[in-house]
């Protein structure tokens, strides 16, 4: 019944390595995000996705690639993973242009 | 450029009193939306309330409410009644029709004293 799943909840790896976090919404949204929240709790949005279609890129590094296989599922991969990509990572889902988004619960990365 | 600013870091309250946390925004547009959304330590980001900016009438949600003054750009989130589950960080958001993106502000972390 969760309505945005992110997969995994925790992930520790070593710099270097190339890891991919996995986000499912059963809300019928057409909207998805991705958010980084930092070591101070601040929240920045990445990217976003409208109907499988990027509409957001928020200076975000080219490591970091978002990938919507269909309205339901947005994934991140991220390559060569440096320290400074510790953080959580959160995926939210969201009618477009109506109200609020609706979070996972995050997957805290570690860089090691 | 669109901003959220919540001026305090962290606020205390005892348990049962009343509570506000401060929020003020900065934007050009007319129609948007705004909320408060609160991180317990599970991480979990929970809405706790929304406003449209169209509307008046300030939202309330039980013992959560807000006072929305579209003119000075403020909304503010009054909780009443605090309980020791109300402990966590709260986030003021913003968002517009024209934009896909909710911007939050820093968080304000508080604490309640039993």
């Amino acid at each position: 019944d969760t309505a945005v799943s992110q997969t995994p909840k925790y992930l520790v790896t070593q710099m270097g390595n190339d890891k991919s976090i996995k986000c499912e919404q059963n809300l019928g949204h057409d909207t998805m995000y991705w958010y980084k929240q930092d070591s101070k709790k601040f929240l920045k949005i990445m990217f976003s996705y409208n109907n499988k279609e990027l509409i957001i890129n928020e200076t975000v590094p080219n490591r970091f690639s978002p990938k919507s296989p269909d309205k339901a599922h947005l994934n991140l991969h991220i390559n060569s993973l440096e320290l400074g990509d510790s953080a959580v990572y959160f995926c939210a889902s969201s009618l477009r242009q109506s109200r609020e988004a609706f979070f996972g619960q995050g997957t805290r990365l570690t860089v090691v | 450029a669109q901003t959220v600013t919540q001026s305090q870091p962290e606020m205390s309250v005892q348990e049962a009193e009343t509570v506000t946390l401060s929020c003020t925004y900065d934007t050009s547009e007319s129609d948007y939306y705004l909320f408060w959304y609160k991180q317990p330590p599970s991480r979990q980001m929970i809405l706790v309330i929304r406003q449209e900016a169209y509307k008046q009438q300030n939202a309330t949600e039980n013992r959560f409410s807000v006072n929305f003054q579209k003119a000075a750009k403020s909304f503010s989130l009054k909780i009443s009644d605090s309980q020791l589950g109300d402990a966590a960080m709260y986030f003021c958001a913003y968002r517009t029709n024209r934009d896909d993106k909710i911007i939050f502000g820093k968080g304000t972390r508080l604490h309640i004293l039993p």
